[in-house]
């Protein structure tokens, strides 16, 4: 009865290829977000979206393509993959309220571009 | 958003209270204050968050200082299991509600 939950927890793959990491909630969140955690252990929002609008965009390479076929999902498609994309990329869920919800994150996917 | 200030580090024994320290000297008067953790390889986890007023659940105790410029996490019985870097953060929310995160605490109980 996860909460966020992310498939693939690891993701091994060469530069240039395409991959994609998706995201459920189960909560009944209207908002979802992507965050990177790079390795000196900063995490960076990266988009959020609510109810399948995109919201934040932080300024993030046209190559990250966040996608949300309902509000349960948030995906995230990653192009022409470079070494700088190793990280372990968080998704996380916020209720409806006024913006002061706390987010319930997952446990992450640790991509690795070689 | 306000920015904050955190010790990089801290050690606790076991069992006792744990009391992380957050500045947040500019924070204006919408802005709260958030506390998450995180456990090695694990995603972010919130624990509590307040305004003005001191706020307990069952993780910890926030108490904010009357000025609103610091704060302190309690942790009342710290476990082994609470080593985790601690995070405090300062948001307005609002239709751009995200949070960011700093270097945090990175608290270690000791046996």
């Amino acid at each position: 009865d996860t909460a966020v939950s992310q498939t693939p927890k690891y993701l091994v793959t060469q530069m240039g290829n395409d991959k994609s990491i998706k995201c459920e909630q189960n909560l009944g969140h209207d908002t979802m977000y992507w965050y990177k955690q790079d390795s000196k252990k900063f995490l960076k929002i990266m988009f959020s979206y609510n109810n399948k609008e995109l919201i934040i965009n932080e300024t993030v390479p046209n190559r990250f393509s966040p996608k949300s076929p309902d509000k349960a999902h948030l995906n995230l498609h990653i192009n022409s993959l470079e070494l700088g994309d190793s990280a372990v990329y968080f998704c996380a869920s916020s209720p409806p309220g006024t913006g002061y919800s706390p987010l319930h994150f997952g446990n992450g996917t640790r991509l690795t571009v070689t | 958003d306000a920015k904050t200030t955190q010790p990089p580090s801290m050690d606790c024994a076991e069992g006792r209270a744990a009391n992380l320290p957050c500045n947040h000297s500019t924070i204006s008067g919408n802005e709260y204050v958030y506390w998450y953790r995180q456990i090695h390889s694990q995603g972010p986890q919130y624990i509590i968050h307040g305004l003005k007023n001191n706020e307990t659940n069952e993780m910890a105790s926030l108490i904010i200082t009357e000025d609103r410029k610091s704060s302190t996490l309690i942790l009342p019985h710290a476990t082994l299991r609470d080593t985790a870097v601690y995070y405090c953060i300062v948001n307005s929310g609002g239709s751009n509600y995200k949070l960011t995160f700093g270097k945090g605490t990175l608290l270690t109980v000791n046996p």
